[in-house]
């Protein structure tokens, strides 16, 4: 089985840009996670989907957006740039289901630098 | 003070010993309680999935919980090179499907 496919793998981006991410799951998982990953705040949970549904959300600002298609891929997306949003973004999948947690299975990330 | 502290190393030991990797927690909620192990310029990948105090076996992997300490600790027998990486432990978020993070602990086995 296909793990979890992440692209871009890196991304070098200005201040103030946009940028999206792509996030495909593994096959029949329907849940999808999103993290950022810093040396000083570690892994940071962003938002979840499940079924095109934004099902969880973290603490991160409005300028990060999610949003999941009929397949389960998942795009991310941050607007207005900052030097801080310069991360690791990772994706997991899960199978979702509801009742017991079910283990998410990461990608390998994408590396964006905003300058 | 956060809900998950993981002391970050680095942890440098010797080929063939016993590694001890620990977990404070202070949410006494959790009841899940994961390790993940990630590669430099790889996403983490779940090592071991425990539920409630007591031990979990998986090969050279030992996962221990003790709840009344809030303690969770991951033991690796004869170690090996391939072993280094940072470890993280992690815990689902009561209420919704997220997980908290510690902070990693790099490993280094020296051959």
């Amino acid at each position: 089985k296909a793990g979890v496919t992440q692209t871009p793998r890196y991304l070098i981006k200005t201040r103030g840009q946009q940028v999206t991410l792509s996030c495909s799951p593994i096959s029949g998982h329907r849940s999808v996670s999103w993290y950022q990953q810093t040396p000083g705040q570690g892994l940071q949970f962003l938002f979840e989907y499940f079924s095109e549904t934004q099902r969880n959300k973290g603490n991160f600002p409005g300028r990060f957006s999610g949003r999941q298609f009929s397949n389960s891929r998942s795009e991310m997306n941050v607007s207005t740039l900052e030097l801080g949003d310069s991360a690791l973004y990772l994706c997991a999948s899960s199978l979702g289901g509801r009742g017991v947690h079910s283990p998410l299975h990461f990608g390998n990330g994408t590396r964006l630098t905003v300058t | 003070q956060k809900e998950v502290e993981q002391d970050p190393g680095p942890l440098s030991v010797p080929e063939g010993a016993i590694v001890s990797l620990n977990c404070t927690y202070s949410n006494s909620a959790f009841q899940y309680f994961m390790w993940y192990r990630q590669y430099s310029r790889k996403g983490p990948e779940l090592l071991m999935y425990t539920y409630s105090s007591g031990n979990k076996e998986d090969g050279r992997f030992t996962a221990q919980v003790d709840k009344s300490s809030k303690y969770i600790s991951l033991f690796i027998r004869d170690s090996q090179p391939s072993d280094s990486a940072t470890y993280l432990c992690a815990m689902p978020q009561t209420g919704r499907r997220a997980l908290t993070f510690g902070s990693g602990t790099r490993l280094q086995v020296q051959p």
